[in-house]
């Protein structure tokens, strides 16, 4: 049963890089018919999708974050990244990483990691 | 960009009660729409895909009706371990606001 899981510091300074890593166990990184995403959700709001990576290193970004966003994949470690730089309160929030399943007639974020919440401040 | 508008906002019904939930887009979408419940403190499970597509191992009382613009999600027997906020999800990119739903 594959799993994700999210790593990374829970309290970043105003201004700096947010760095998070999602390792997948259970399963390839690489098999099948998917794509890993982030998503976050502040406190009490809703989901907000950030972006998604293909294995082959394709990447489609949120255009309200896309300036500031860069997800990266590590085949080899089976884990995927990501790095929101400049970022303020405004970016404090549960991040979550979760895989999506897409073929030619369906996409839909069906495993999710648990969770792990990021607070920025100074 | 699409927007997906979801109501309500918060519902609350008796165990037992039929309850229904409602996501436009402001364009056609085709069936391109997946319903999503989250408990509180836990992620978001998928429940339907493609907008009537139960996920394998979801209780049958989760069903989900709807394409192009208007679409529908539906409990048909309220149980207690349903308390949840729901949100359908255009995807990847747009979540409907979602919708909190009680126990009265």
């Amino acid at each position: 049963q594959v799993q994700l899981q999210e790593s990374g510091p829970g309290l970043v300074k105003p201004s700096q890089t947010l760095s998070l890593t999602c390792t997948v166990s259970g399963g390839s990184i690489s098999s099948g018919s998917y794509y890993w995403s982030w998503i976050r959700q502040p406190a009490g709001k809703g989901l907000e999708w950030i972006g998604r990576i293909y294995t082959s290193g394709s990447t489609n970004y949120n255009p309200s974050l896309k300036s500031r966003v860069t997800i990266s994949v590590d085949t080899s470690k089976n884990q995927f990244s990501l790095k929101l730089s400049s970022v303020t309160a405004a970016d404090t929030a549960v991040y979550y990483c979760a895989r999506g399943r897409r073929d030619s007639s369906s996409d839909a974020f069906d495993i999710w990691g648990q969770g792990t919440m990021v607070t920025v401040s100074s | 960009d699409i927007q997906m508008t979801q109501s309500p906002s918060s519902l609350s019904a008796s165990v037992g009660d039929r309850v229904t939930i409602t996501c436009q887009a402001s364009q056609d979408i085709s069936n391109y729409l997946n319903w999503y419940q989250q408990k509180p403190g836990k992620a978001p499970k998928l429940l339907i895909y493609d907008a009537s597509n139960l996920e394998t191992g979801v209780p049958s009382r989760f069903s989900g009706s709807g394409s192009g613009t208007d679409f529908t999600f539906t409990i048909s027997s309220l149980q207690p371990e349903d308390i949840a906020t729901y949100y359908c999800q255009q995807p990847p990119l747009t979540f409907g606001g979602g919708t909190k739903v009680e126990i009265k």
